[in-house]
């Protein structure tokens, strides 16, 4: 599986998009990215996954240029509600939910 | 989405004695569960995979005897801290995969506190 890195932390105001970036640079041709949030004591909950370009839903976006070497979870004007953590994941499709977390990214959203 | 549930949240326990935390598909039906530990201000661990109907996988580091696992039925996986100690103590999650692009749903977590 692919390691990956990312920011240890973030902050943000209420209101603010949220780009937040991780660099996977031996990312397969089969793999997938994948990202997560997790609140204090909660399991994570599937936030979006790509494979290339773009993906949107109606959380987040999903931006993953040509090489395929990073990808960038957007978070469109964000509420202190999205204090949280936000983890990216490298595998293929989800591995079937075998997941092996990096540190992922603690995001501090102030009003 | 697909639900996972866990049983319980929260337990505490006395030290050397044998906590079961119960791990729930309640809308599918899943083949593999998997278990994590996690520390507090620290990532995901991935402990073991639980398959229905067979042995579990450990991963290394990861003691089989203390931490017993049991997939009985589709929609149903056990873990069993044994002889639990306070080092134990930890944030234990269980996740199952679903739905066509197959992504992971997590339970909400049981915090075991051994004292």
């Amino acid at each position: 599986l692919a390691k990956t890195t990312q920011p240890i932390s973030m902050d943000s105001y209420e209101g603010q998009e949220v780009n937040i970036t991780c660099s996977h640079n031996n990312i397969a041709t089969n793999d997938y990215i994948t990202w997560y949030q997790q609140f204090p004591s909660q399991g994570p909950r599937f936030i979006i996954q790509g494979y290339k370009t773009k993906v949107t839903n109606e959380v987040a976006s999903l931006f993953i240029p040509a090489d395929r070497k990073s990808s960038t979870l957007s978070l469109p004007r964000v509420s202190l509600s999205d204090t949280a953590v936000y983890y990216c994941l490298v595998g293929e499709g989800n591995q079937g939910g075998k997941l092996i977390f990096g540190q992922g990214t603690e995001l501090s959203v102030k009003p | 989405g697909a639900v996972v549930s866990q049983h319980p949240s929260w337990v505490i326990c006395k030290s050397g004695t044998s906590v079961k935390i119960e791990c729930r598909s309640l809308d599918f039906q899943a083949t593999t569960m998997f278990w994590y530990r996690q520390f507090p201000k620290q990532s995901l661990m991935l402990m073991a995979t639980s398959n229905e109907g067979s042995k579990a996988t450990y991963e290394q580091g990861v003691e089989k005897d203390k931490f017993l696992i049991n997939h009985a039925s589709l929609t149903l996986s056990t873990l069993t801290v044994t002889s639990a100690h306070p080092e134990d103590s930890s944030f234990y999650i269980c996740s199952a995969s679903a739905g066509a692009m197959g992504e992971a749903f997590f339970g909400q977590g049981t915090r075991l506190t051994v004292v």
